[in-house]
């Protein structure tokens, strides 16, 4: 597709429950994003990628929070022992990384609710 | 540390007339701002960008903004407001090389008045 991918757009988990959010970015774009969305808020950054090298996880909440993105292209968000509190829309962004490039392509994004 | 400060949280205009969103942000360096829009269950939209040059930036779907350094503000503008205008705006300030990360406000709800 010719845009940001992210499945499933919605999941349901119990509390306790480990789960695994997927982004397909945009063919070809270095630069991958994460960001963790409240509701009625605007979206806050969690872990940046440039191909497989994650180099920034400063906004990652806790050691619950893992990401990944093995060979460069497809990334995966993981949550172990889900919390209520970890309920929003997880947003992946991606951006071809190029000098002076800043525009990111976001997905529509996966809404988590823990019950 | 880098933030964004949009203090309407929700704005209601009536179709056809002016629009400004209100926009502020702290940061040390010259910043790489942005406005981006969310419409009900889609992916945010880069409406405009700014980093260096003109501070009046023209944008897709008639939004233009402008940079004031002295104030620390990028409040984005459009003349004549269309009811598929209405959803939520996001003001964002690039971090880091290259906008490595971006810092994102709290959001301004944009309703249209028929």
């Amino acid at each position: 597709g010719a845009g940001v991918s992210q499945s499933p757009r919605y999941k349901v988990a119990k509390r306790g429950q480990d789960v695994a959010l997927r982004c397909d970015p945009i063919s070809g774009h270095v630069s991958l994003f994460w960001y963790q969305q409240a509701l009625g808020q605007g979206p806050e950054f969690l872990t940046y990628f440039q191909n497989e090298a994650q180099l920034d996880k400063s906004g990652l909440p806790s050691d619950r929070f893992f990401a990944e993105r093995p060979e460069g292209s497809v990334s995966t968000l993981k949550i172990q022992r889900t919390q209520q509190e970890d309920s929003a829309v997880y947003l992946c962004a991606s951006r071809t990384g190029g000098a002076g490039d800043t525009e990111a392509f976001f997905g529509q994004g996966t809404r988590l609710t823990v019950v | 540390a880098q933030s964004v400060t949009q203090p309407d949280i929700h704005i209601t205009v009536s179709e056809g007339a002016s629009l400004e969103l209100r926009c502020n942000y702290s940061y040390g360096a010259t910043p790489y701002l942005f406005w981006y829009v969310q419409s009900p269950g889609q992916g945010l939209q880069l409406l405009l960008k700014y980093f260096s040059g003109d501070t009046l930036v023209q944008g897709i779907k008639g939004f233009e903004a402008e940079f004031k350094r002295s104030q620390s503000s990028f409040n984005l503008r459009k003349p004549s407001v269309h009811w598929s205008d209405a959803a939520e705006y996001f003001c964002a300030v690039g971090a880091g090389s290259s906008a490595s990360k971006i810092i994102f406000g709290s959001g301004t709800r944009l309703s249209i008045r028929p």
